[in-house]
């Protein structure tokens, strides 16, 4: 059973535009989330993080935002660049605080 | 600063070898440390982790062991690989925040 889903496994946008990466849990103790970036044959990086007190966390082109409500977050990458393009993974923890990651989402920035 | 080592970086090993892959963290005393699996397809399975020198806790039954011999030291073995066992294996370290580091990864292709 996946506590923590993203459910498009790939994502297209055009260089400049808006990239929305979206993830869904199940488990409503989780009480921080998580996003990780990710290249081929290198080890995730730390992206962006926001606790389950606030709704929204922006750190410079990255934006998460929590509906707690619809068990769901996202990822909002504006403007993409071709830099961007990478596998993108939402995790989310609480408790004993081991995290729990989605299958991931490759997102393909277009020049 | 904190640092974290994962080596070897890429390993081809035949079906029942054994295997070592080694990690060690720099900078930091008594972190919790993870052992992390992306296989083709999927997303990243946690495998083992240890919040102390010897304690390992197993997430998933596998062919896979890991042990802890010193506080900033973490090992995963196996004594016979298979073909399953093929990989991305990611060691990570994690304290007080909830944020992880991880390594650089190893990529094991079992033929």
């Amino acid at each position: 059973d996946q506590q923590v889903k993203q459910n498009s496994p790939s994502l297209s946008v055009q260089e400049g535009r808006i990239s929305i990466l979206n993830c869904d849990y199940t488990n409503s103790m989780f009480d921080y989330f998580l996003w990780y970036k990710k290249y081929p044959a290198e080890g995730p990086t730390f992206l962006i993080s926001i606790s389950s007190i606030k709704d929204k966390n922006e750190d410079g082109r990255f934006t998460v935002f929590l509906n707690k409500s619809a068990k769901h977050l996202s990822l909002h990458i504006v403007p993409s660049q071709p830099g961007d393009s990478a596998v993108y993974f939402c995790a989310a923890g609480g408790g004993q605080g081991n995290l729990i990651f989605g299958k991931g989402t490759k997102l393909s920035v277009k020049p | 600063s904190q640092t974290i080592h994962q080596w070897p970086a890429t390993l081809v090993q035949p079906v029942g070898s054994p295997l070592s892959l080694e990690c060690t963290v720099e900078g930091t005393s008594n972190p919790n440390l993870y052992w992390y699996r992306q296989a083709a397809g999927r997303g990243l399975q946690l495998l083992f982790y240890s919040v102390g020198i010897g304690q390992i806790s197993s997430e998933v039954p596998q062919n896979l062991s890991a042990s802890r011999p010193q506080d900033r030291q973490f090992i995963l073995s196996s004594k016979k690989l298979l073909l399953s066992d093929s990989g991305f294996y990611l060691c990570a370290w994690r304290k007080e925040n909830y944020g992880y580091t991880f390594g650089s990864g190893t990529r094991l292709t079992v033929v």
